[in-house]
């Protein structure tokens, strides 16, 4: 059974410009959590997607945004990027998501952004 | 709005050892689940335990076993026979409602470090 693939690996962008990540879930999984990844604030919660629908949200301005499509695959975007925007972007799946209870959560192997 | 501490930044332990990972938490909610995951310098999280609020028995996946106190809201990680390739980050989460979502929140994370 494939894990959770993310794409693209690394990316490297100018500040002001946008970037979208992209997110397959395991087969069967329909929630998709997104999560950054910096070595000051550690991990946070961005947003979770359950059939479609923006279910669960963080503490991330309006410049953070993504959607899910009807394959559960989830992309994330980010506008007008800001050099603080650099960090590992994790996404997450899992069967029932966040609000039905899901006793796992299997992490995909990140997207590292560099926002210069 | 939930809270996890991790008070251990990083720890040693001797191979073939036993270690236990602390992690206390802080919600008002009645029902919430508790996850350990494990991370590797490559940077994937990787998922080991999970504890539900009401689950009667501590939680055990292999060589990892969750010690859950729920009056003293702790659910440290203990780890039995230490391999080598348990060297990594582990954090503690919740999941929970904040804000009037639910989301999970991550701890700081522990660093172990198995020593030959």
């Amino acid at each position: 059974k494939a894990g959770v693939t993310q794409t693209p690996r690394y990316l490297i962008k100018t500040r002001g410009q946008q970037v979208t990540l992209s997110c397959s879930p395991i087969s069967g999984h329909r929630s998709v959590s997104w999560y950054q990844q910096t070595p000051g604030q550690g991990l946070q919660f961005l947003f979770e997607y359950f059939s479609e629908t923006q279910r669960n949200k963080g503490n991330f301005p309006g410049r953070f945004s993504g959607r899910q499509f009807s394959n559960s695959r989830s992309e994330m975007n980010v506008s007008t990027l800001e050099l603080g925007d650099s960090a590992l972007y994790l996404c997450a799946s899992s069967r029932s998501g966040t609000s039905g209870g899901a006793r796992e959560q299997f992490f995909g192997p990140g997207t590292r952004l560099t926002v210069l | 709005a939930q809270k996890i501490t991790q008070t251990q930044p990083g720890m040693f332990v001797q191979e073939k050892e036993a270690v236990t990972l602390d992690c206390t938490y802080d919600t008002s909610d009645q029902s919430y689940g508790l996850f350990w995951y494990k991370q590797p310098s490559s940077g994937e999280m990787i998922f080991l335990i999970y504890q539900g609020s009401y689950d009667e028995q501590n939680a055990t996946e292999g060589r990892y076993s969750l010690n859950f106190q729920k009056a003293r809201k702790s659910a440290n990680l203990v780890i039995s026979a230490s391999q080598l390739g348990d060297s990594a980050m582990y954090f503690c989460a919740m999941r929970g409602f904040s804000g009037g979502y639910q989301k999970v929140t991550f701890g700081t994370g522990t660093k172990l470090q198995v020593i030959p």
